[in-house]
């Protein structure tokens, strides 16, 4: 049960775009399309922003996307606005019917 | 609307034991399966337990395998997480969630702190 890997920081103007990766094995991101991405601010509960590797629950603006390729995932986010600075936890299904998580990564909004 | 609301946190000595509870209302709760995550502080998202709707199959991390028992009580719509042989290094905020196919959480609760110290 090994964490994914998410680079610990990443940051972006307004107005840009950003992708946060979520790297892990064939135990888990690349064996399954069961990634989901998780918004947090301080203080607060997790928000679930993707599912299922590339889907959006109701309310989550579609600036918000993913995408995966083999053991890697990726979350972008495109039109950054401040709002949007907040750490982000990436998470997959795991042979042995388990969840990992990602370390997270801080977005900055410069 | 979905809530869940988590109690039972606090301070602990090393050893002892804690139960937590996670309340939960506005959907079916018999039929979703429940996950307990936690963050110690400063720190990331670790995956506890899971327990299906039935409450008959159950998982849990290697870091708490042995001595945390996830159960339910789906007359009460209640999940607890019972913590037993406490170590500093458990010392988190403990959050439940609403399952999707052991996929994803759609729904987290605010959370509870437990702090294991002496």
């Amino acid at each position: 049960q090994s964490a994914l890997t998410q680079p610990a920081s990443v940051s972006g103007s307004p107005g840009q775009s950003i992708t946060i990766s979520c790297t892990g094995t064939s135990s888990d991101v690349g064996g399954y399309n069961y990634v989901s991405w998780y918004q947090q601010h301080p203080g607060k509960a997790p928000k679930l922003m993707i599912y299922d590797v590339s889907n959006r629950p109701s309310g989550v603006p579609d600036r918000f996307s993913g995408s995966k390729s083999g053991n890697t995932a990726s979350l972008t986010i495109s039109g950054l606005q401040a709002e949007d600075e907040a750490d982000y936890y990436c998470t997959s299904y795991a042979s042995g019917s388990t969840l990992v998580f990602g370390g997270g990564t801080k977005l900055t909004v410069l | 609307q979905v809530q869940l609301v988590e109690s039972g946190g606090g301070v602990v000595q090393p050893g002892r034991s804690l139960r937590l509870s996670c309340a939960a209302s506005g959907f079916p709760f018999s039929t979703y399966g429940m996950h307990w995550v936690r963050q110690a502080p400063g720190k990331g998202l670790e995956w506890v337990a899971f327990i299906w709707s039935d409450g008959n199959d159950k998982y849990s991390a290697d870091s708490v395998k042995g001595r945390f028992t996830i159960s339910r009580d789906n007359s009460k719509n209640t999940l607890d997480l019972q913590m037993n042989s406490l170590r500093a290094e458990d010392t988190a905020v403990y959050y439940c969630g609403r399952d999707r196919g052991l996929k994803y959480l759609d729904y987290w609760g605010q959370g509870t702190l437990v702090t294991v110290s002496s």
